[in-house]
């Protein structure tokens, strides 16, 4: 079964830094890009960035809210992508989802998310 | 990158057709097939339901489809079950090589 499943979430004070990791299984995550989505309590979706495979430089994108303190990296020999979120605001509290694509065509599937709560 | 247009809310009655709209510029909707539709019912994570403007992954009911005419894409339900009471949202790959959603509707089957 094709499955990512994300880790890493949990409650943080402004200003400090995370890191959240999704787990691939049932696919090579290698052939895929990799895109992290979040969304805000009772809010839509907003699409943080994504990385490329290696095939395609393995680089990465971002929104223009996120780039500079959110970055995306890979590890494809464990099957794992990560987002380090750096300087956390309390606006930056919602689930993180992270999915996969083929040339950005469509995000599927998508992992069952991982709260993070920025809080003093 | 503003986010696309879509209608807050929609209803429809079981058996009946809703379409959702989703508009965005020529830098986005306009100038890519790159649009796709996910479902997310209360609590869960979102699900693709159209890519590529048109295409039904496998498993997705052919009661859904998919179509852009300029800078606006659709989604059309039909023959509506009271399963289908979820929120959707539209997306397009852009111009800034990014890409950006829709603010979501809700579907409400009456």
């Amino acid at each position: 079964e094709v499955q990512l499943v994300e880790s890493g979430g949990g409650s943080i004070q402004p200003g400090r830094s995370l890191r959240l990791s999704c787990s691939a299984s049932g696919f090579s995550l290698g052939d895929f890009s990799v895109s992290w989505v979040r969304q805000a309590p009772g809010k839509g979706l907003e699409w943080l960035g994504f990385i490329r495979s290696k095939a395609y430089g393995g680089t990465s994108e971002y929104a223009a809210s996120v780039k500079g303190r959110f970055t995306i990296s890979r590890d494809d020999s464990k099957s794992i992508a990560y987002l380090q979120l750096n300087s956390l605001k309390t606006e930056d509290t919602a689930i993180y989802y992270c999915t996969r694509s083929k040339y950005m065509v469509g995000f599927d599937p998508w992992g069952q998310g991982t709260l993070v709560t920025v809080s003093s | 990158q503003s986010a696309l247009t879509q209608p807050p809310s929609v209803s429809g009655s079981p058996g009946q057709s809703v379409t959702i709209s989703c508009t965005g510029t020529s830098s986005d909707v306009g100038s890519y097939n790159r649009v796709s539709w996910y479902q997310q019912p209360p609590g869960t994570a979102p699900k693709l339901m159209i890519y590529e403007v048109s295409n039904r992954p496998s498993g997705v009911p052919d009661r859904f489809s998919g179509s852009k005419s300029g800078n606006t894409a659709s989604l059309t339900i039909s023959g509506l079950q009271a399963e289908d009471e979820a929120d959707y949202y539209c997306s397009s790959y852009t111009s800034s090589i990014t890409v950006v959603f829709g603010g979501g509707t809700k579907l409400t089957v009456l």
